[in-house]
């Protein structure tokens, strides 16, 4: 079995400051790991994924996520938030090979606020 | 042009009605998905197929079925509806799944509301 935690429901943090959103998972084997956010009112947009290699993954509008083995842990991160930033993060983990399923998080709410 | 579109975008029903959500996408993908998120919006697969092959199939109702009449669509048809089936439905595609690797795309999703 394969799971995600997010382990806050809301994060809110004021503009030009450091965002981190929270992220562990438990899977068997290698994970893939990944990033999705959703906007109001829209479907989920892909930022970033952690296959292999270098454990810190730069993705989509400036966001950043650094993978921890030892703490099963993806935590997302940009260095200065944007207003533009409020939304809905979900992390996301599947099994390492050609497994088919995505599973997710139960997403963190992050505000921005000017 | 839109990469993965779903119809209709809103549906508003009564309990026991059957109602179908249409996917389609453009990226040549071969494996698309159902995704439902209820109101605490909490993600959850229901089927994915690869190539017209359903290959996930998770606990959901047998009321729920779907069809995927070629690898562009995917359609999902309920039967019956229940209250607890208001949800967002999101369909999804990715390419050809050599790899876990791959990143899902997710169409805008379809509101369903039964009365």
């Amino acid at each position: 079995a394969q799971s995600v935690a997010q382990p806050e429901d809301q994060v809110n943090v004021a503009e030009g400051n450091p965002l981190t959103v929270k992220c562990t998972y438990s899977v068997s084997g290698n994970p893939y790991l990944f990033w999705y956010v959703q906007y109001p009112n829209r479907g989920l947009q892909f930022l970033l994924k952690y296959i292999t290699g270098d454990n810190l993954v730069k993705g989509s509008y400036g966001f950043e996520a650094e993978f921890n083995k030892s703490q099963t842990s993806f935590h997302l991160k940009k260095p200065s938030a944007l207003v533009s930033d409020s939304a809905l993060y979900f992390c996301a983990v599947r099994r390492g090979g050609n497994d088919y399923k995505l599973s997710f998080g139960a997403g963190t709410t992050v505000t921005v606020r000017a | 042009d839109t990469a993965v579109s779903q119809t209709p975008k809103y549906l508003v029903t009564q309990m026991g009605n059957d109602k179908s959500i249409k996917c389609e996408q453009n990226l040549g993908h071969d494996t698309m998905y159902w995704y439902k998120q209820d109101s605490k919006k909490f993600l959850k697969i229901m089927f994915s197929y690869n190539n017209k092959e359903l290959i996930i199939n998770e606990t959901v109702p047998n009321r729920f079925s779907p069809k995927s009449p070629d690898k562009a669509h995917l359609n999902l048809h309920i039967n019956s509806l229940e209250l607890g089936d208001s949800a967002v439905y999101f369909c999804a595609s990715s390419p050809a799944q050599v790899s876990g690797a791959n990143v899902l795309t997710f169409g805008a999703g379809s509101r369903l509301t039964v009365l």
